[in-house]
């Protein structure tokens, strides 16, 4: 399977503590791309990086989130001091620049903050 | 500052029927606009494109018009199928922004 990958699939924590999610893009891919997604919402921007250099970040992301790229393959996002509010489905995407910039999706990690 | 709005959070149809989903935007800076789908506990997958520079693209069942002057794109899936019943999402390409969603079902 070529597709985007996530791990975990399923993340249940204490509010309070940190998590790290990892992302696997389509390896030829150079753009990478960070969702948050809610009950009845559409996927909520949060961070893309083109390669290993993070572009934007939407300002839904507060500092208690931190996302990287190194070396432009896998990326990680960790979410510290958790809280319900937390609590969400977080998709990971990665796209070709110039090929209509469609994105492929992971599955997507769900995370439930107790 | 959402850039596209799908006003309608839900359909529901009869097999055979057609379904219309629609989505409005603001910035007409785009070059394509894309329609994803959505099952249960899957990330979204690509469905169909439309460049900004044409009215219709046809794929199969599926086709997107749009409305330039009126900023307007609408999916049109005929005959609608129960396998089609899932969330339909545009949004711009190159742009993060997605609209909320319709959730169709289709009805055997």
């Amino acid at each position: 399977d070529t597709g985007v990958s996530q791990d975990p699939r399923h993340k249940i924590t204490k509010r309070g503590q940190n998590v790290t999610f990892r992302c696997d893009p389509i390896s030829e891919h150079n753009r990478l791309y960070w969702y948050r997604q809610t009950l009845g919402q559409g996927p909520e921007f949060l961070t893309y990086f083109q390669n290993e250099a993070q572009l934007e970040k939407s300002r839904l992301l507060s500092d208690r989130f931190s996302a990287e790229r190194p070396k432009g393959s896998f990326s990680t996002l960790e979410i510290q001091r958790t809280e319900q509010g937390d609590s969400a489905m977080y998709l990971c995407a990665s796209s070709q620049a110039g090929d209509k910039n469609i994105q492929y999706f992971g599955a997507g990690t769900r995370l439930s903050v107790l | 500052d959402q850039q596209v709005k799908q006003n309608s959070p839900s359909l529901s149809v009869q097999e055979g029927r057609i379904s219309i989903l629609n989505c409005d935007y603001t910035n007409s800076m785009f070059d394509y606009f894309l329609w994803y789908k959505k099952y249960p506990a899957e990330g979204p997958t690509f469905l169909i494109s439309i460049s900004s520079i044409k009215d219709k693209n046809e794929d199969g069942r599926f086709t997107v018009f749009l409305n330039k002057s009126a900023k307007h794109l609408s999916l049109h899936i005929v005959p609608s199928q129960p396998g089609d019943s899932a969330v339909y999402f545009c949004a711009p390409s190159g742009d993060m922004r997605f609209g909320a969603g319709t959730r169709l079902t289709v009805k055997p």
